[in-house]
C-alpha cells in the first residue's frame, strides 16, 4: 500500500509559467514532508520541506503547501524555467520511530518547454 | 567538501555473484539510509543506521547485508546476486533523523 502518491507520472510547463505538483499521503502520523529534485545519473537533491505545523513554506520560485485535512501537499515553481526541468519526489516521515524513516512517492517528471 | 561518495559508479553481476557497495559520507551525519529506486518507482529503503555500530532493516531488506564500524562508512553487501536486484542504489545521509537527506550520485547495478 502506497504511504505517499503522485499521481502524475509527467507535466509539461512553458517557461515562465507557473508548475504544480501534487502529492498525497494516507498516514497521518506523516508530520514532516519534503520535496527533492532529480536528474538523470544523478542523486536526489533536497528542494524544499515543511514541518505540518505550517501550511506554507516558500523559498525563492519554490513554495510548498500543506493541507492537513486533505492529507495533501503541492510543490509550487514561479516562474518555471528549462533547468527546473527533472523528476520531483515528494517523502513523508513521522516522528515515531528511531530513525524517522522517509517514505518516497513515485515521482513526477516536469518539462519545462523553452 | 565531497559530501556523499558511492563506488562504483556502475557493475554488471552474473546471477550468484556477490559484491559491496561503498559509501562514504565526510560531514559526520550520525544517520545513512541504503535506497534502491526501481523503473517508475520511488525510492525504497533497504537498511539504515542511526550510528556506528547500529543497524537495523528498512522496508526491502532481504538479499542484503550491511555493516557501520565508523561513521564515515555503510558498505552494501549483496551476497548472492538475482536478476530482482536489478536496480539503481542510493546512499544518503543526515544529521537529524527524518528530515533533509544528502544523497550520493547512485551506483546501476544490473544482474544477468
Amino acid at each position: 500500500d502506497q504511504q505517499v502518491k503522485q499521481n502524475s507520472p509527467s507535466l509539461s510547463v512553458q517557461e515562465g509559467r507557473i508548475s504544480i505538483l501534487n502529492c498525497d499521503y494516507t498516514n497521518s502520523m506523516f508530520d514532516y514532508f519534503l520535496w527533492y529534485k532529480k536528474y538523470p545519473a544523478e542523486g536526489p537533491t533536497f528542494l524544499i520541506s515543511i514541518s505540518s505545523i505550517k501550511d506554507k513554506n516558500e523559498d525563492g520560485r519554490f513554495t510548498v503547501f500543506l493541507n492537513k485535512s486533505a492529507k495533501h501537499l503541492s510543490l509550487h515553481i514561479v516562474p518555471s524555467q528549462p533547468g527546473d526541468s527533472a523528476v520531483y519526489f515528494c517523502a513523508a516521515s513521522a516522528s515515531s520511530g528511531s530513525a524517522r524513516q522517509l517514505t518516497f512517492g513515485s515521482g513526477t517528471q516536469l518539462t519545462v518547454l523553452p | 567538501n565531497a559530501g556523499v561518495t558511492q563506488t562504483p559508479k556502475f557493475r554488471i553481476l552474473k546471477i550468484g555473484q556477490s559484491m559491496t557497495l561503498q559509501c562514504t559520507q565526510d560531514m559526520n551525519h550520525n544517520y545513512m539510509y541504503w535506497y534502491r529506486q526501481d523503473p517508475g518507482m520511488g525510492l525504497k529503503l533497504i537498511y539504515y543506521s542511526v550510528g556506528a555500530g547500529i543497524t537495523d532493516k528498512g522496508e526491502v531488506p532481504n538479499g542484503y547485508n550491511v555493516s557501520r564500524s565508523t561513521t564515515e562508512d555503510f558498505p552494501l553487501r549483496l551476497e548472492l546476486a538475482a536478476p530482482s536486484q536489478t536496480s539503481v542504489y542510493f546512499c544518503a545521509s543526515s544529521s537529524v533523523a527524518g528530515h533533509e537527506q544528502y544523497f550520493g550520485p547512485g551506483t546501476r547495478l544490473t544482474v544477468t
